[in-house]
């Protein structure tokens, strides 16, 4: 079975307002999960990587204040896309580190999709 | 990290071996190769990973060149659910490290009946 899980699966939301995306990990805890965006015919692009207790580190070219991430327990992350429009729609995936081996297992992903 | 390059697709016959192969002429010493697959419209799948030797486990074996600038994935008996999208990545994982994964854009194998 899924050891991280993602909800929700899909989300349809008008313009200007925001998303919340959750990813938690169901076998362990994890002080580490990373963040995935991923365009039609696309690879995945890294966003950030999520920290326990800590503030995101984001990967270059994405707006911290726009896609805002809390990892406020260890088996919980959340990604949240403020003010939707519709060049945000798209597939959102979450990883989470195994402590110890450094496995990294990943959600279901998300859809998004902004009218 | 070190990039990857793999080819952008591939066919395979049903019940035949599908072999990916993957260029990773920039590894370091530390690096570890993994081998991830993405069937449409779901997260990535953790397949296999390995270091310098060759690997082998329930889904497929990872056989990695003597100077690890390149490896092959073997699917033994690939079937029609083995299409996907087949990541090829070097990872760095050194001690409390993230070890973050960076995908490229992999190598799409269509497996045909």
């Amino acid at each position: 079975g899924a050891v991280v899980s993602q909800h929700p699966s899909w989300v349809i939301c008008k313009s200007g307002t925001s998303v919340k995306i959750e990813c938690r990990s169901l076998d362990f805890q994890a002080t580490t999960m990373f963040w995935y965006r991923q365009f039609p015919k696309q690879s995945l692009m890294l966003m950030a990587t999520s920290n326990e207790g800590s503030k995101a580190t984001y990967e270059q070219g994405v707006e911290k204040d726009k896609f805002l991430i809390n990892h406020a327990s260890l088996t919980l992350s959340t990604l949240t896309v403020t003010s939707a429009h519709p060049e945000d729609s798209s597939f959102y995936i979450c990883s989470a580190r195994r402590p110890g081996t450094g496995e990294l297992f990943f959600g279901e992903g998300s859809r998004l999709t902004v009218l | 990290d070190a990039k990857t390059t793999q080819p952008p697709s591939m066919d395979c016959a049903e019940g035949r071996a599908a072999n990916l192969p993957c260029n990773h002429s920039t590894i370091s010493g530390n690096e570890y190769v993994y081998w991830y697959r993405q069937i449409h419209s779901q997260g990535p799948q953790y397949i296999i990973h390995g270091l310098k030797n060759n690997e082998t486990n329930e889904m497929a074996s990872l056989i990695i060149t003597e100077d690890r600038k390149s490896s092959t994935l073997i699917l033994p008996h690939a079937t029609l659910r083995d299409t996907a999208v087949y990541y090829c990545i070097v990872r760095y994982l050194p001690s409390g490290n993230t070890g973050k994964l960076i995908f490229g854009q992999g190598t799409t194998l269509q497996v045909k009946p």
